[in-house]
């Protein structure tokens, strides 16, 4: 199993561009989650999708920011424009049906500058 | 806002020794779940303890939950080098949400 994978691993971009991150969870599972990792704030959830359905989004920090889950194996978090604010580690995680285990993937060290 | 609040935020100690990492929490749960996170990667689940349980343990790790104090604690026993990582708590909410603490950063030196 390769577990929850995400990409890229690192991206450095300039303020005002667009950004976009990519998760693919671990085959059948129907939970997908983004969060975001800052030393300020630690880890804060910001969009889960349950069966490719968007259920809660309040943790989006505001309209930059937005994902979406075509199909069960596939999810982007998108951010135009990015600013420095952004740069955080950002994390997408995945479970199984009435689970409660979070699969982690390995992260995209975000850098705006 | 957070639910859980880890303490200590750091703690060293020496390889061999035991590692206790606290966690307390504001409203009631379901479930409280610990993970690692060692530097540069994801979150890794280490375990979780219901409610209705006081007491859990996994190998070298114990889990305790005080529902009344809204509090859990997490214990490693005969610490390893490799234990060096951050130890986050969480807790659920509806549909599976979790929040989590700023996390312990221990570290095991050898």
């Amino acid at each position: 199993d390769a577990g929850v994978i995400q990409s890229p691993r690192h991206e450095v971009t300039e303020m005002g561009q667009e950004v976009t991150l990519r998760c693919k969870p671990i085959s059948g599972h129907n939970s997908l989650f983004w969060y975001r990792q800052t030393m300020m704030r630690g880890l804060e959830l910001l969009i889960y999708f349950n069966n490719n359905v968007p259920i809660d989004d309040s943790g989006m920090p505001e309209d930059r920011f937005s994902a979406k889950m075509p199909n069960a194996s596939f999810s982007t978090l998108k951010i135009q424009p990015s600013e420095p604010r952004d740069s955080a580690v950002y994390f997408c995680a995945s479970i199984a049906g009435s689970t409660d285990t979070q699969y982690f993937g390995p992260g995209t060290r975000l850098t705006v500058l | 806002s957070q639910q859980g609040e880890e303490d200590p935020q750091a703690l060293s100690i020496q390889e061999g020794e035991n590692a206790t990492m606290n966690c307390s929490y504001k409203t009631s749960i379901n479930n409280l779940q610990w993970y690692r996170q060692n530097s540069g990667r994801g979150l890794v689940h280490l375990i979780l303890i219901r409610s209705n349980e006081r007491e859990k343990h996994s190998g070298r790790l114990r889990v305790t939950l005080d529902t009344s104090k809204k509090s859990s604690s997490l214990l490693i026993t005969a610490s390893r080098a490799a234990d060096t990582a951050s130890y986050f708590c969480a807790t659920d909410g509806s549909n599976y949400k979790l929040t989590f603490g700023k996390g312990t950063l221990l570290t095991v030196n050898p």
